[in-house]
């Protein structure tokens, strides 16, 4: 099945500073990875997603990268704020007939310094 | 929309007692996921269905698990009996067939004692 590596497991930035969260995932078949917020007490949240025919995609301070050869995506936050401050997680679909079947990462715990 | 509900958002029940988790999907969306979150093992999916039928039941943990789904609006989640380390938070998640975005509910804060 697919196996989903993250990291860094906790980020401090100063507010204003960038951060990035890197993953690796296993199933070359996978073509779907989104990375959700989650705040304390919360669900997660969509924030982003990227598909295997895109390299990049933005939205606002948010962007994500993904290089299929290398079966690794990451996300960039630029300009943060303390109200980024929250677990990342992202994840990647099972390919063949499982396309909704998603695997996580085991999160990222950002914390933004003001 | 009103997005994916759970009930009950807590509960608190003692080692042996039945419990069972209830999720209504968004109108419309076809698939639908339990998940479990714990500090130790993270987001793990547990169970899905597409069209109501179960497709992938492999990270139910044990028989002590099951889950059923007899419409398009409706799934539970029961555990029987409940143990201690079934603590955790049990999210509801559904999406459309074809597209990939999962919503998730705002889950199920399970506590047996």
């Amino acid at each position: 099945g697919e196996n989903v590596e993250q990291h860094p497991s906790t980020l401090s930035v100063q507010e204003g500073d960038s951060a990035v969260i890197k993953c690796t995932y296993s199933d070359s078949a996978s073509n779907y990875f989104p990375w959700y917020k989650q705040e304390l007490g919360k669900r997660p949240q969509l924030i982003i997603d990227i598909r295997s025919n895109v390299g990049e995609k933005k939205d606002q301070r948010i962007a994500v990268t993904l290089n299929k050869t290398a079966k690794h995506f990451s996300l960039h936050i630029t300009e943060t704020q303390p109200e980024d401050s929250a677990v990342y997680f992202c994840a990647a679909n099972a390919g063949g007939t499982s396309y909704g079947k998603l695997t996580f990462g085991q999160g990222t715990i950002l914390t933004v310094h003001p | 929309d009103a997005g994916v509900i759970q009930s009950p958002r807590h509960e608190v029940t003692e080692m042996g007692q039945e419990v069972t988790l209830r999720c209504k999907p968004i109108s419309g969306h076809n698939s639908l996921f339990w998940y479990r979150q714990t500090m130790m093992r993270g987001l793990e999916l547990l169970i899905y269905f597409n069209n109501n039928v179960p497709i992938d039941d492999s990270g139910m943990p044990e028989d002590r698990f099951s889950a059923k789904m007899p419409n398009a609006s409706f799934s539970t989640l029961k555990i029987q009996p409940s143990e201690p380390r079934d603590s955790a938070v049990y999210f509801c998640a559904s999406s459309l067939l074809d597209g990939n975005t999962i919503y998730f509910g705002e889950g199920s804060w399970l506590t047996v004692v």
